[in-house]
């Protein structure tokens, strides 16, 4: 079975300073990942997914990450946080069964500091 | 492209009414769509596995009659709150995917949410 740990509840950075999201999965399968931005009282917003093309996968608002199969890890990175990066962030992965249903990280929030 | 519209987004309601949440697929048409429900500072939990013009699929513990959903078409999902109670406040997201939905690894695409308070 999969499933998906986040192993930060809650981030804090400096405006202009790097950020790391931290996500460990597990799955029998060759997994399909994705990270979705969640902004307070909004849906989901896709960032980016990997899909066993590339290891390093680049997604919308400066965001990529590196799938590591050797480490089960696949965090998510960006170079220079902005405030409007502040909001929750959810690590995915997909059911390979029918369907595509998702399995979902209990969340990561970062907040974002002047 | 690949846009989802949830409506309403914020409903206030007395105990014991029925509430209706409806999803939509603006730009594309969705086999398959689904139904979470988010408690504060929690992550989604799937309830449902709406495709269109059959029945739902129910994720375990989730009652049927209480939360009925119709997939009629192809770009309208709906999802029902018979007779709901201050337990059934919560904020509530669909999602859809695009094409057949039978694709490894396709993104789901999601609603803005509804937020449902039940006085």
């Amino acid at each position: 079975a999969q499933s998906v740990t986040q192993l930060d509840s809650h981030v804090s950075v400096s405006e202009g300073t790097p950020v790391l999201l931290r996500c460990n999965y597990s799955s029998s399968y060759s997994p399909s990942l994705f990270w979705y931005v969640q902004h307070p009282n909004k849906g989901l917003q896709l960032l980016l997914k990997y899909t066993s093309a590339a290891t390093l996968v680049k997604g919308i608002n400066g965001f990529e990450a590196e799938f590591k199969k050797s480490e089960t890890s696949f965090h998510l990175t960006k170079p220079s946080a902005h405030m409007s990066d502040a909001a929750e962030y959810f690590c995915v992965v997909s059911d390979q069964g029918g369907y595509n249903k998702l399995i979902f990280g209990a969340g990561t929030r970062l907040a974002v500091h002047p | 492209g690949a846009v989802v519209s949830q409506h309403p987004s914020w409903v206030i309601c007395k105990s014991g009414t029925s509430v209706k949440i409806e999803c939509r697929s603006l730009d594309f048409q969705a086999t398959t769509m689904f139904w979470y429900r988010q408690f504060p500072k929690q992550s989604l939990m799937l309830m449902a596995t709406s495709n269109e013009g059959s029945k739902a699929t129910y994720e375990q513990g989730v009652e049927k009659d209480k939360f009925l959903i119709n997939h009629a078409s192809l770009t309208l999902s709906t999802l029902t709150v018979t007779s709901a109670h201050p337990e059934d406040s919560s904020f509530y997201i669909c999602s859809a995917l695009t094409g057949t939905g039978g694709g490894v690894g396709q993104p789901q695409h999601f609603g803005d949410g509804t937020r449902l308070s039940i006085l």
